[in-house]
């Protein structure tokens, strides 16, 4: 299953709302995460199963989605967002990732 | 707390064979499954391969097939990614992250080791 996610980095302002979006290749059903990953460090998992936010990550971060088509939203960008977001399948036992989305500082 | 380190990682010539290790602690290590991801430098996220809490699943992305073989031994709390053949290709950070679903094969949950470098250069 391929994954593709738009756009491929972006620039943005403290209090922004930024919104990403992930595409399969086919239906996924619920079997969609999205991991942040900072510079120099292992990627943490923001929201498994297209919605459900890990505990402890703000409620700023919000996911939605159904099928093929998935988004990840920022509501009001905070400094420490500023990190490549991926998309990931686990409908597949073969995992897969999307390209990843950088968001940088304007 | 849940724990995971990789070790095994360094310098190796093309051509040659790799071990990497990961220890794992702070959790019930036979109940769940283990991944391994990579990610070249500078580049994305790729899984390479996911051994099921039992050791008798495995799975291997497709591009990866024959040159990697996961294994566990849950005597140890260990879970192994031998790679044979090493090409410049194979020069990434290796991740082993733990499934987050009890019992089953899923996907990468919140726990991550750190990291090792497999740099593949003559």
């Amino acid at each position: 299953i391929q994954m593709t996610q738009s756009p491929s980095s972006l620039s943005a302002s403290v209090g922004d709302r930024v919104t990403i979006t992930c595409r399969s290749s086919q239906i996924i059903g619920t079997f969609l995460n999205w991991f942040q990953q900072r510079p120099g460090k292992a990627p943490d998992l923001l929201i498994y199963d297209v919605s459900t936010l890990q505990s402890g990550v703000p409620s700023r971060f919000n996911g939605s989605g159904s099928g093929t088509e998935f988004t990840l939203t920022i509501s009001s960008l905070q400094p420490e967002d500023f990190a490549t977001y991926y998309c990931q399948q686990g409908y597949s036992t073969r995992v897969t990732f999307g390209p990843g989305t950088k968001v940088d500082i304007k | 707390q849940v724990q995971l380190v990789e070790s095994g990682g360094g310098v190796v010539q093309p051509g040659m064979s790799l071990t990497l290790s990961c220890a794992a602690s702070g959790f019930t290590f036979s109940s769940y499954a283990l991944h391994w991801v990579r990610q070249a430098p500078g580049k994305g996220l790729e899984w390479v391969a996911v051994i099921s809490y039992h050791g008798s699943d495995k799975y291997y992305a497709d591009s990866l097939t024959g040159r990697f073989t996961v294994s566990r031994d849950n005597s140890k709390n260990m879970v192994y990614l031998h790679i044979n053949s090493l090409r410049s290709g194979d020069t990434a950070v290796y991740y082993c992250a733990r499934d987050y679903r009890i019992f089953g094969v899923s996907s990468p949950s919140a726990y991550w080791g750190q990291g090792i470098l497999v740099t593949v250069s003559s």
